[in-house]
């Protein structure tokens, strides 16, 4: 356990469906992270927050996308009008945020549209 | 694009045996080059990590080997043992960035046989 909760684990839903996950960080990690994984591929950067701001946004997370961390604590990333193509592990990551060090990550939210 | 490369994609390896996995980046401004394992429903986890300043990290079994004229770095797992059994991904990330987000290879599915 990294100390990064994500929630929910798994979520099935169909087409055209909106989805919220939300990512509780380690308390004292400025930065979060949100990335994107496929079946069979790393993770792919989608955003990230320092404190409360929103501060850079991959290609990848389209207009259906908004990311919140408000009063920089817990974050949440919703999709709305869910695609087939949105299925994926959303992994959410967090670190102080100094240097580079380690990125801790949480157990993921695994979403599934039908 | 895909700006780290990741080979092989899978390998099996005899317990005690050595698992060496590759990886090669494109962009120079890269300067943080960490592994990270992932477990199966699990998020991935730091596993070791260099800067190009030095051409080798050892941490217990596990080896970084950094060549910067050729652009590679390998992850070399000594007396593998089926614990390793897991995915590993090799990743890159720009310390002087705003975002400093990791960019990850595509994963290597290690399975050690007993």
């Amino acid at each position: 356990d990294t100390g990064v909760s994500q929630d929910p684990r798994h979520k099935i839903t169909k087409r055209g469906q909106n989805v919220t996950f939300r990512c509780d960080p380690i308390s004292e990690h400025n930065r979060l992270y949100w990335y994107r994984q496929t079946l069979g591929q790393g993770p792919e950067f989608l955003t990230y927050f320092q404190n409360e701001a929103q501060l850079e946004k991959s290609r990848l997370l389209s207009d259906r996308f908004s990311a919140e961390r408000p009063k920089g604590s817990f974050s949440t990333l919703e999709i709305q009008r869910t695609e087939q193509g949105d299925s994926a592990m959303y992994l959410c990551a967090t670190k102080v945020l100094a240097g580079t060090g380690e990125l801790f990550f949480g157990e993921g939210s695994r979403l599934t549209v039908l | 694009q895909q700006q780290v490369k990741q080979s092989p994609q899978s390998l099996i390896v005899q317990k005690g045996g050595i698992s060496i996995i590759n990886c090669a980046y494109e962009n120079t401004a890269f300067d943080y080059f960490p592994w990270y394992q992932q477990f199966p429903g699990k998020g991935p986890a730091l596993l070791i990590a260099i800067r190009p300043d030095v051409s080798e990290k050892k941490e217990g079994r596990f080896t970084i080997s950094f060549n910067k004229s050729a652009k590679q770095f390998s992850l070399h797992i000594m007396d593998s043992q089926p614990g390793d059994s897991a995915t590993y991904f090799c990743a890159a990330s720009i310390s002087s960035g705003s975002a400093r987000q990791l960019t990850f290879g595509s994963g290597t599915q290690l399975t050690v046989l007993p």
